[in-house]
């Protein structure tokens, strides 16, 4: 089956720019989406078709998807962003299966 | 605007089974692929299933295929998740999300399921 890694951790300051890399098996060919989690909610859209971002999300978030790599970069980082942050693909190859990255914790130091 | 409430969740023995239920409103829920999605106590989000809007068409992870059936009520608004054969790795919160193209677009808050003996 399709794996997505992404690194366990990312930590920011303030002002300054996160980048939330998510790796897969030429990744580049598939449409990635972004999720944000904070404690004890349910996950939220940010990101979506490697770069769109939905109604609602600021501009702060984008996406970029190239080769065995997608990134999700959060510019401006502010505490309201520290949240776990999933990539998602859906791999048709393994019968049409939905799959989600390990998960990076953004911590706003 | 977009709701959707998981019930059904609770404490179960290994072995039994649990009927999950996700109640959709704020739009037009028959025209809609419906997801579910668990996550483990302290672990990362993990597909479990998806049905098409008519049910034509269901998928699993393979960690649930055999065990649980998705299932909807387009005339009730209501998704549901029969799940069997419960062991203790199923413990998790179960989200229920709107599915949108290949990604979802709107989420529950979930409702635990702890498989204990």
């Amino acid at each position: 089956s399709y794996v997505l890694t992404q690194p366990p951790s990312v930590s920011v300051a303030p002002g300054q720019t996160a980048r939330i890399t998510c790796g897969g098996n030429n990744i580049g060919d598939k449409s990635v989406h972004w999720y944000q989690q904070k404690p004890g909610q349910a996950p939220v859209l940010v990101v979506y078709d490697d770069s769109d971002r939905p109604s609602g999300i600021p501009e702060r978030f984008s996406g970029s998807n190239s080769g065995n790599t997608a990134t999700l970069t959060i510019s401006r980082v502010d505490d309201g962003d520290e949240a776990d942050y999933y990539c998602q693909v859906w791999d048709s190859f393994s019968d049409h299966q939905y799959v989600f990255g390990t998960g990076t914790k953004v911590t706003v130091l | 605007q977009v709701q959707l409430v998981e019930s059904g969740g609770g404490v179960v023995q290994p072995g039994t089974s649990l009927r999950l239920s996700c109640a959709a409103s704020g739009f037009t829920f028959k025209t809609y692929a419906m997801h579910w999605v668990r996550q483990a106590p302290g672990k990362g989000l993990e597909w479990v299933s998806v049905v098409t809007f008519d049910e034509s068409n269901k998928k699993y992870a393979d960690s649930v295929k055999g065990r649980f059936t998705i299932s909807r009520d387009n005339s009730k608004n209501v998704l549901y998740l029969q799940m069997s054969s419960l062991t203790i790795e199923d413990t998790a919160v179960y989200y229920c999300a709107r599915a949108s193209n290949d990604y979802t677009d709107y989420w529950g808050q979930g409702t635990l399921v702890t498989v204990s003996s």
